[in-house]
């Protein structure tokens, strides 16, 4: 069965650490991971996409196959990265059309 | 420009009713989305269309919940006879094509006492 896997309901860091929040994915084929992000009184929102390849306000994820995870990473915390975290999955060949997610992290930056 | 908008924001109805929510999407978009998000879950999908057709609908739990896009544009998400375990937020998203990032709207939180 295709399940997303987010081990951390709540993960609480100090301004300037690293923090990094774990997802691991269950699926037979190629799938395609996302992570999703939804701050405070905002609209949930794509953080980065892992066929991108891109680092997104100092995030990046590296997709590892041999252990099926998707973690997402940062070097130096900041508050404003306070926020709901996401991860996703898509099976569907790239398309975006039945996003499985996982029932994310909340991300704690204090000061 | 104007994002997805939902409406209502919220809903209260009581059980059995029945209720409809809307759902308008950015201008141009060709795909749009319907989740359902429980307390303490993450968004689950329930329906998505390509255009006027429903190109999965394999997330409806049951045939209480319809949707329907008439135009390709705006959406209405339909329950019928409401049980309170259909309490929970409902999301529209929409995005330019099925590989293109969704764009979520606020939600409408359904309440079924």
């Amino acid at each position: 069965a295709q399940r997303v896997t987010q081990p951390e309901k709540l993960l609480s860091v100090f301004k300037g650490a690293p923090v990094e929040l774990k997802c691991n994915y269950s699926y037979s084929g190629s799938p395609e991971l996302f992570w999703y992000v939804q701050y405070s009184r905002q609209r949930l929102q794509l953080l980065l996409r892992h066929i991108s390849r891109e680092s997104i306000k100092g995030f990046t994820a590296d997709l590892n196959k041999g252990e099926t995870s998707f973690h997402l990473k940062k070097p130096f915390a900041q508050e404003e990265d306070s926020a709901m975290y996401y991860c996703a999955l898509s099976g569907s060949g790239g398309s975006q059309g039945n996003l499985i997610f996982g029932k994310g992290t909340k991300l704690s930056v204090k000061p | 420009g104007a994002g997805v908008s939902q409406t209502p924001s919220n809903k209260v109805t009581e059980k059995g009713k029945y209720v409809e929510l809307r759902c308008d999407p950015i201008s141009g978009h060709t795909a749009l989305y319907w989740y359902r998000q429980s307390l303490g879950q993450g968004p689950e999908f329930l329906i998505y269309f390509q255009g006027t057709g429903a190109a999965d609908d394999s997330g409806l739990p049951n045939d209480r919940f319809f949707a329907v896009r008439p135009e390709g544009s705006v959406s209405t998400l339909k329950i019928q006879r409401t049980e309170r375990g259909d309490s929970a937020v409902y999301l529209c998203a929409s995005s330019l094509d099925l590989n293109s990032p969704l764009h979520f709207g606020n939600g409408t939180r359904l309440t079924v006492t």
